[in-house]
């Protein structure tokens, strides 16, 4: 069965302290990873896609990386307004429907 | 660009009471379409998905129905609410199994 499974749940930063997101997942011929930003009361945003093995994507202090088993979201130097839920999704090989399996996502917060 | 539309943004509704929760989308034609259900601290739930109109395969068996009368619109809806139909719901387009989704702003569901 195809599976998500985000770690931590909960991540504290200090404004300026570095950290990642690990995004596990299991699935039977990976057709994209996704990286999704989601405030509190609204719909989820979207990141970035990753594809292979070895394949990484930045967006100002975000960098997503990508391994046959995992993906990693890497903050650099976070600011407050990082703070939110980052959702991790895959899309397996054999869908022709497109549809997603969702993480549970790690709800980031950063104090100033 | 491609849009999507959700309302309304919040509801309030009695057990026992029909829902019908609407979905519109812009600039794009013939997307796969997806109903998702966010319940608190949990992780999406894909609900139902339609790759064309009047095609709706549903994924849970619930207490919900979907439907697309038209290529860019999809409905969510219920006959009798029940308490556990509480939730954020998501609407969201694809353009196909090589791309991402668009969410809508969602629609924070409860029954009272």
């Amino acid at each position: 069965e195809d599976q998500v499974t985000q770690s931590p749940e909960a991540l504290r930063l200090q404004e300026g302290e570095s950290s990642s997101l690990n995004c596990s997942y299991t699935v039977s011929g990976l057709r994209g990873l996704f990286w999704y930003r989601q405030d509190p009361g609204k719909g989820p945003e979207f990141l970035f896609t990753l594809y292979s093995a070895g394949e990484e994507k930045e967006k100002e202090r975000l960098k997503a990386t990508l391994t046959k088993k995992e993906s990693f979201l890497h903050i650099t130097a976070p600011k407050p307004e990082d703070s939110a839920t980052y959702l991790c999704a895959v899309r397996e090989g054999s869908s022709n429907t497109g549809k997603l399996i969702f993480g549970q996502g790690t709800t980031l917060q950063v104090k100033p | 660009s491609q849009t999507i539309h959700q309302w309304p943004a919040t509801l309030v509704q009695p057990v026992g009471s029909p829902l019908s929760l609407e979905c519109t989308v812009e600039g794009t034609s013939n997307p796969n379409l997806y109903w998702y259900r966010q319940a608190a601290g949990r992780g999406l739930q894909l609900l139902f998905y339609s790759v064309g109109i009047g095609q709706i395969s549903s994924e849970v068996p619930q207490n919900l129905s979907a439907s697309r009368p038209q290529d860019r619109q999809f409905i969510l809806s219920s006959k009798k609410l029940l308490l556990s139909d509480s939730g954020f719901y998501l609407c969201a387009l694809s353009k196909g199994v090589n791309y991402g989704y668009t969410f809508g702003s969602g629609t924070r569901l409860t029954v009272v």
